[in-house]
């Protein structure tokens, strides 16, 4: 176990939805990363936030945005979906901006029908 | 553009035997090299990670074997175990820029160990 939390374990949804993926970092660790796994992309990073703060940007899609809150959990929320946008949604968390030790959740499965 | 290769895609390997994976990168910023391990339905883990001021680094049955000249790096499962059966990815990133922290993946190798 990770220490790393996401909510929902699944999720199903229907094309042009809105879906909201909840992670909860390891308590005290202020860096938080959202990455994508598909068969055909492998793993991509989405966004990193630390402190609240959005630090860099991935190939994230306009309709995708995320926050980190003061008690740094973060959520993912997407928007308009597509077939496409089935995936994997990990969040990783690390204690500090640079390049710790990356703790993955468990992740959000996401089916867009 | 992947900026990490990985090679090969998959692999079968009879119970202790070696497992070899192999990545390639371009990017000389990179400093920090981690291989992860993913099981079905799980969050990939921190395997073993190297940073390029030294040419390898063990833990365990766990070798990365790190060459800054070719750009490469590799793993090495000694004694390979049927529980090694996972996914491996490797994964590069870099300490400052602004890109700093986030990790650039391979595509994964899917190891089988058989008994």
């Amino acid at each position: 176990d990770s220490g790393v939390t996401q909510t929902p374990k699944h999720l199903i949804t229907a094309t042009g939805q809105r879906v909201t993926l909840r992670c909860s970092p390891r308590s005290g660790d202020l860096s938080v990363y959202w990455y994508q796994q598909s068969l055909d992309q492998g793993l991509q990073f989405l966004i990193h936030y630390y402190n609240g703060e959005e630090r860099a940007k991935g190939n994230i899609l306009e309709r995708f945005s995320a926050q980190q809150f003061p008690d740094l959990h973060s959520e993912l929320n997407l928007s308009s979906l597509e077939l496409g946008d089935s995936a994997l949604y990990f969040c990783a968390s690390s204690p500090r901006i640079s390049t710790d030790t990356q703790y993955f959740g468990p992740g959000t499965r996401l089916t867009v029908l | 553009q992947q900026q990490v290769k990985q090679s090969p895609q998959s692999l079968i390997v009879q119970k202790g035997g070696i497992s070899i994976i192999n990545c390639a990168y371009e990017n000389t910023a990179f400093d920090y090299f981690p291989w992860y391990q993913q099981f079905p339905g799980k969050g990939p883990a921190l395997l073993i990670a190297i940073r390029p001021d030294v040419s390898e680094k063990k833990e365990g049955r766990f070798t990365i074997s790190f060459n800054k000249s070719a750009k490469q790096f590799s793993l090495h499962i000694m004694d390979s175990q049927p529980g090694d059966s996972a996914t491996y990815f490797c994964a590069a990133s870099m300490r400052r820029g602004s890109t700093l922290g986030r990790l650039y993946f391979g595509r994964g190798t899917q190891l089988t160990v058989w008994p």
